[in-house]
């Protein structure tokens, strides 16, 4: 365990399901973030939430919608995917301002059929 | 923002022998961190530097950062086969530290 924890491991969706990711971290971090990391292209960052406000939004498509309750959790709400959505999905939390880096969670890996 | 390039994507070396990957910008770098990716895991952060010329070593890894700030190095002194994965390196930029991550080199060790 990492101290992130994604839910579920695994997900198979249609293009017309509605789904969303979960991520919760037990390390007391103020930041948690959402990367798509796919086969050919590097970790791409798609959110940033600060204190439980959201600071980036990297150009995402709306059927990608983040939430943050508060700052242990982070949703990624999916709806009317792509096959070209289908990805690793990873979790990361950090301390803004500490001298160490981003803690990943496991990841969920998203198939869109 | 800043962007860090990491090149050649892959390679394989017979266990025993050193390895040496670079990260490089052609801006001036405030810190660079180094990651690893198991093949099937996730990336685990390994180091940050922040000086300029800063070496540090974890065991048979050493790391380095560049006089000018612009590159970085990871060494591997006699590599293992658990030395096996992708390592990336990234920057942190930004007042929301916003981490952005390099292309990643996916070493592989014969036994």
């Amino acid at each position: 365990e990492t101290g992130v924890t994604q839910t579920p491991r695994h997900l198979v969706m249609g293009m017309t399901n509605k789904k969303s990711l979960k991520c919760e971290q037990h390390l007391g971090h103020n930041a948690m973030y959402w990367y798509k990391q796919s086969a050919k292209k590097p970790l791409e960052l798609m959110f940033v939430y600060s204190l439980e406000e959201r600071v980036e939004n990297n150009s995402v498509p709306s059927r990608f919608s983040p939430e943050c309750p508060n700052s242990s959790h982070l949703f990624l709400h999916l709806h009317t995917l792509q096959p070209e959505d289908s990805a690793l999905y990873l979790c990361a939390s950090s301390q803004e301002g500490a001298n160490y880096g981003y803690t990943f969670g496991s990841g969920t890996r998203l198939t869109v059929v | 923002g800043q962007q860090v390039m990491q090149i050649p994507q892959y390679q394989h070396v017979q266990e025993g022998e050193d390895f040496t990957t670079y990260c490089n910008s052609s801006t001036t770098l405030s810190n660079i961190q180094w990651y690893k990716q198991r093949p099937g895991g996730h990336p685990v952060f390994l180091i940050q530097l922040v000086k300029s010329g800063e070496v540090k070593k974890q065991k048979r890894l050493t790391f380095q950062f560049g006089e000018a700030k612009k590159n970085s190095s990871l060494h591997i002194t006699a590599t293992q086969t658990t030395d096996v994965g992708t390592y990336f390196c990234a920057v942190l930029t930004g007042a929301n530290s916003k981490l952005t991550f390099g292309k990643g080199i996916t070493l592989s060790v014969r036994p």
